[in-house]
């Protein structure tokens, strides 16, 4: 089946930090990538579609010059939370979709800012 | 109003009991509804599709009533494996937008 893997897992930096999360399809190509942020208790909350080869879609409240998204390829989409703080850290997940079908999730990654 | 609503329980059932979930959407154009199950600390993972005509997996059964705009699932005997959180996920009709439930947090007991 459909594989999505992210990386890292888990990341503790200090606050003013800049992270970057990646986000790999490994046996399909995904035109469209999701990122979502889940708080502890609190079901997935999209923050961003990334397109292959064009700019995100941010949804409303979400700061796009905090998280940059490129989707450089049909097969990686990478997250960078810039100068990060410790409102920051939370439970980050990707995901990605063959046309058709439903999507797929990345294994997570857990941030801490310190 | 949020895209989509669900009780968040928690549902405590014992071993072998019925229990059944339900969600509710504000947009009547959606098109394409889901139920995906998470454990704790890890990712989502999909249980099953939800067809107009309804539809079943061994214990799992999802409905859909477009009408209403409500869809279900209904897992028969429960195992202690199925201990979980259940979201429960619409796509809208524009771009490739999945929204989810806050999901509803089922403890099955010994």
């Amino acid at each position: 089946g459909a594989v999505v893997s992210q990386h890292p897992s888990w990341v503790i930096c200090k606050s003013g930090t800049s992270v970057k999360i990646e986000c790999r399809s490994l046996d399909f190509q995904a035109t469209t990538m999701f990122w979502y942020r889940q708080f502890p208790k609190q079901s997935l909350m999209l923050m961003a579609t990334s397109n292959e080869g064009s700019k995100a879609t941010y949804e409303q409240g979400v700061e796009k010059d905090k998280f940059l998204i490129n989707h450089a390829s049909l097969t990686l989409s990478t997250l960078t939370v810039t100068s990060a703080h410790p409102e920051d850290s939370s439970f980050y997940i990707c995901s990605a979709r063959e046309v058709g079908l439903p999507q797929h999730f990345g294994d997570g990654t857990r941030l801490s800012i310190l | 109003r949020k895209e989509v609503e669900q009780d968040p329980g928690p549902f405590n059932v014992p071993e072998g009991a019925t229990v059944a979930f339900n969600c509710t959407y504000s947009n009547s154009a959606s098109q394409s509804f889901f139920w995906y199950r998470q454990d704790c600390r890890k990712e989502p993972k999909l249980l099953m599709s939800v067809y107009s005509s309804g539809n079943e997996d061994g214990r799992f059964t999802a409905q859909l009533n477009r009408a209403s705009q409500y869809i279900s699932l209904l897992i028969r005997d429960s195992k202690l494996s199925d201990s979980a959180t259940y979201l429960c996920v619409v796509n809208k009709n524009t771009g490739n937008q999945f929204y989810f439930g806050t999901g509803t947090s089922l403890t099955v007991i010994p």
